[in-house]
């Protein structure tokens, strides 16, 4: 167990909905990461959050969206689902900004758009 | 972000040890180089990573190469369970401190 957890484990809905993935980071960690994976893809970083402000920005589409709230959890939001959207979105925490902090990820979850 | 080279997969028998190697010519002074590995339809788990000197834990140990070019992920003995995607990164110890994965190496655990 990692400490990282994610909800749901299992998404499933229709193209053109909004959905929103729910990510806990590991007890003090202040840096969030969100990431996508495709089918037999790779991970693809999303976006990064520090303490609540983003830090840093990767291959999301402007219909996704993320935020940290004040308790350090963080929300990604998906609208205008589209069926390449069907993914597994992973969310990992460090305790700091700089490289020797290491990323604990969560379980994900598996966003099915039909 | 400097970039990371490694095999795309590679072939150990159960219970003997395995050298994961990885390449990062371009490496900065302020890199700490990082490796993850996922096993299937889990998230990405943290192994190790180091800076300069190699390093030790419960699994695994990283070799760094006095250069810093090069590094090697050194599973002792190899079981079934660490048949996994193995990815080595760099982590700037300044700025956005991204973690941007490869396509890593694949390992296959052989009975």
């Amino acid at each position: 167990d990692s400490g990282v957890t994610q909800t749901p484990k299992h998404l499933i809905t229709a193209t053109g909905q909004r959905v929103t993935l729910r990510c806990s980071p590991r007890s003090g960690d202040l840096s969030v990461y969100w990431y996508q994976q495709s089918l037999d893809q790779g991970l693809q970083f999303l976006i990064q959050y520090y303490n609540g402000e983003e830090r840093a920005k990767g291959n999301i589409l402007e219909r996704f969206s993320a935020q940290q709230f004040p308790d350090l959890h963080s929300e990604l939001n998906l609208s205008s689902l589209e069926l390449g959207d069907s993914a597994l979105y992973f969310c990992a925490s460090s305790g700091g900004w700089g490289g020797s902090f290491e990323a604990f990820f969560g379980q994900g979850t598996r966003l099915t758009v039909v | 972000d400097a970039k990371t080279t490694q095999p795309n997969s590679m072939e150990s028998n159960e219970e003997e040890p395995v050298h994961l190697p990885c390449n990062h010519s371009t490496i900065s002074g302020t890199d700490y180089i990082h490796w993850y590995r996922q096993l299937p339809s889990q998230g990405p788990e943290y192994v190790i990573h180091g800076l300069t000197s190699n390093v030790n834990n419960r699994m695994a140990s990283l070799a760094i190469a006095e250069d810093r070019k090069s590094s090697t992920l050194i599973l002792h003995r190899a079981t079934l369970r660490d048949a996994a995607v193995y990815y080595c990164i760099l982590r700037d110890q300044t700025g956005a401190n991204n973690l941007f994965f490869g396509t890593g190496t694949r390992l296959t655990v052989i009975p």
